[in-house]
């Protein structure tokens, strides 16, 4: 069975600091990837996803990952985070065709104003 | 964008009571749709996986009798908590997953409180 790791269970930041989040997967085919953020109260958002083709995907406001495949990995980057970034971070990974997605445990990034 | 709806958003029952929750792709089709947990504090635990017109797959460890789902059309999927007692009490999330390329769009989650 495959399995998401988030490396940072907690990260707090001050505005417009770098931001890297990662996440690593433990499943040896191909897979789909996926970073989800769930805002204070909201539900869970689509930020980006990767399917196939360039490994350096961007998704909505200003987040951007990177599929590296030696490494089982797709951190998710910004280069200077807003206040307004302060959520639960989630990735996802599902095999090609298989349906059902795992998740990994979730970020939680507070951002100090 | 695709939408998902889940109803109710908030629900408190009595131990031993029944309840139903509705998840709709409101402008889409899904053939599949997917129940989650939600602890406090925790990541998003698959219940079932939900195929329209057939039996919903479980995960190990998740009880078919406790958590009916019925995925009666492609717009619509139901679960239901049957003899609700406190330690069910949870966040639950419906998605809905679209065709190719395949992607899950979530819910806004029902929050059940059992007393």
């Amino acid at each position: 069975a495959q399995s998401v790791s988030q490396h940072n269970h907690h990260v707090i930041l001050s505005e417009a600091a770098s931001l890297e989040l990662g996440c690593n997967y433990s499943y040896g085919g191909t897979v789909n990837l996926f970073w989800y953020v769930q805002y204070p109260g909201q539900h869970l958002q689509l930020l980006l996803k990767y399917f196939s083709g360039d490994p350096l995907v961007k998704g909505i406001k200003g987040f951007e990952a990177e599929f590296i495949k030696s490494k089982f990995s797709f951190n998710l980057r910004k280069p200077s985070v807003q206040w307004s970034d302060t959520a639960e971070y989630f990735c996802a990974v599902n095999e090609t065709n298989a349906g059902k997605s795992t998740f990994g445990d979730g970020t939680t990034l507070t951002v100090k104003p | 964008g695709a939408v998902v709806s889940q109803h109710p958003s908030w629900v408190i029952c009595k131990s031993g009571t029944s309840v139903k929750i509705e998840c709709r792709s409101l402008d889409f089709q899904a053939t599949t749709m997917f129940w989650y947990r939600q602890f406090p504090k925790q990541s998003l635990m698959l219940m079932a996986t939900s195929n329209e017109g057939s039996k919903a797959t479980y995960e190990q460890g998740v009880e078919k009798d406790k958590f009916l789902i019925n995925h009666a059309s492609l717009t619509l999927s139901t679960l239901t908590v049957t003899s609700a007692h406190p330690e069910d009490s949870s966040f639950y999330i419906c998605s809905a997953r679209t065709g190719a390329p395949e992607t899950q769009y979530f819910g806004p989650g029902t929050r059940l409180l059992v007393l």
